[in-house]
């Protein structure tokens, strides 16, 4: 049973236009998310989080939205540009019986930014 | 280092086989953790430290997985008896301090049973 789910598996977007990946979570005790980039042969990267205590947080061209009520968040890249081009996941963790630090893992989208 | 450094980046093992897989993490950092990343998959917690300590040990799948941390740096994971299902992409993260949460990976482990 997926706790953090990507029903996007992939997703094609032009240069200089808005990118947003979706994530949808279904345990209400998660209080921290996060997204990751990762390059083919390469780890994840840290790109974002957002506390549970905030809807909306700002970073450049990136930009995370958590709809509590919802259990959704997404991420939204303007503009997008071909460097962009990743496989991106959504990650939660929190208060729910795992250890401090331990991420719950969607399984990813794969962006592709067309020039 | 720089970053955190895994090695062997690729290991082809027969099934039956041990397995040892080496994790670098940045120097200093007190919290490291092991994923394991299945084709197509989000990276799965495996095991936790803090410096030399196994805090949680609750993702390994079987007995067959063992990890260690002895002097709170370097860490092994090993694997007994290696089965198909243990062919993945196995990652190391480390972070500075414990609850922070955007820690830094590895390039990782291809591990390949035939």
């Amino acid at each position: 049973d997926q706790q953090v789910k990507q029903n996007s598996p992939s997703l094609s977007v032009q240069e200089g236009r808005i990118s947003i990946l979706n994530c949808d979570y279904t345990n209400s005790m998660f209080d921290y998310f996060l997204w990751y980039k990762k390059y083919p042969a390469e780890g994840p990267t840290f790109l974002i989080s957002i506390s549970s205590i905030k809807d909306k947080n700002e970073d450049g061209r990136f930009t995370v939205f958590l709809n509590k009520s919802a259990k959704h968040l997404s991420l939204h890249i303007v503009p997008s540009q071909p460097g962009d081009s990743a496989v991106y996941f959504c990650a939660a963790s929190g208060n729910y019986g795992g250890s401090q630090g331990n991420l719950i893992f969607g399984k990813g989208t794969k962006l592709s930014v067309k020039p | 280092g720089a970053g955190v450094s895994q090695s062997p980046r690729y290991k082809v093992a027969k099934r039956g086989q041990d397995v040892a897989l080496r994790c670098d993490p940045i120097s200093g950092h007190v919290s490291l953790f092991w994923y394991q990343q299945a084709l197509g998959q989000g990276p799965e917690f495996l095991t936790y430290f803090q410096n030399e300590a196994q805090l949680d040990k609750s993702g390994l799948p079987s007995d067959r997985f063992f990890a260690e941390r002895p002097e709170g740096s370097v860490s092994t994971l090993k694997i007994q008896r290696t089965q198909q299902e243990d062919s993945a992409v196995y990652l190391c993260a480390s972070s500075l301090e414990t609850g922070i949460y955007g820690y830094t990976f590895g390039s990782g482990t291809r591990l390949t049973v035939v």
